[in-house]
């Protein structure tokens, strides 16, 4: 079936530093999602990406979606101790959303 | 309204018990969709409502797994005879679909734990 690979698996930054991390599939996918999931909680949805080549912001969040349309990538400037948790990338296949298996956020005191 | 809500948080089981979670959706929402997440996974597509009608099960859904949402509002999902690898979040979302977007709003989750 349909995969999506995430990387990296985990980071871990100091505060204040930029993140970036991205999402491939072998497969094309007409939406791309970004989610962020905190211990407990359910995944919240950060960035939704609907055209090739698009570039969209919420906030210190910048997320493209790949020309090709079988890549993603997140970028978080200014990283701030909030940020820490899991972030997904995730794709629309049909009516469900297949999703990556995770980038692990840590902050660095 | 605040979102959508999952009962209970969590569920410490025995293996061979029957266990039953509910899902409100956001209540203008038509679609509702059960997914299951295990540890250092992401969450995996197991059903989904559009109104009362299931429409799609994923084969991760064995014959042990019944969901239902009988008035088109809130679903439940039962799992009869656990085991211990149904061990998991099982997280609910809901959607609006006939707008400009799909957008899947995903519940705070149940989480199981089959002794």
């Amino acid at each position: 079936g349909q995969q999506l690979n995430q990387s990296p698996q985990s980071m871990f930054i100091q505060e204040g530093e930029d993140v970036s991390m991205n999402c491939t599939s072998s497969s094309i996918f007409n939406t791309w999602l970004w989610y962020k999931q905190d211990p407990g909680e359910g995944p919240v949805l950060l960035i939704a990406l609907y055209k090739a080549g698009e570039l969209t912001s919420n906030g210190r969040l910048t997320a493209q979606f790949g020309i090709t349309r079988k890549d993603s990538f997140l970028n978080i400037s200014a990283s701030i101790p909030s940020d820490v948790g899991i972030y997904f990338c995730a794709g629309f296949l049909g009516d469900k959303i297949i999703f990556g298996k995770g980038t692990r956020l840590h902050i660095l005191p | 309204d605040t979102g959508v809500s999952q009962n209970p948080r969590h569920k410490i089981t025995k293996r061979g018990q029957n266990v039953t979670f509910r899902c409100d959706p956001i209540s203008e929402h038509n679609r509702l969709y059960w997914y299951r997440q295990t540890l250092g996974q992401g969450p995996e597509f197991l059903t989904y409502f559009q109104n009362e009608a299931q429409l799609e099960k994923s084969r991760l859904l064995s014959d042990r797994f019944s969901a239902e949402r009988p008035k088109g509002s809130f679903s439940t999902l039962e799992i009869q005879r656990t085991e211990q690898g149904d061990s998991a979040m099982y997280l609910c979302a809901s959607s609006f679909s006939g707008g400009a977007t799909d957008t899947q709003y995903f519940g705070p989750g149940t989480r199981l734990t089959v002794l």
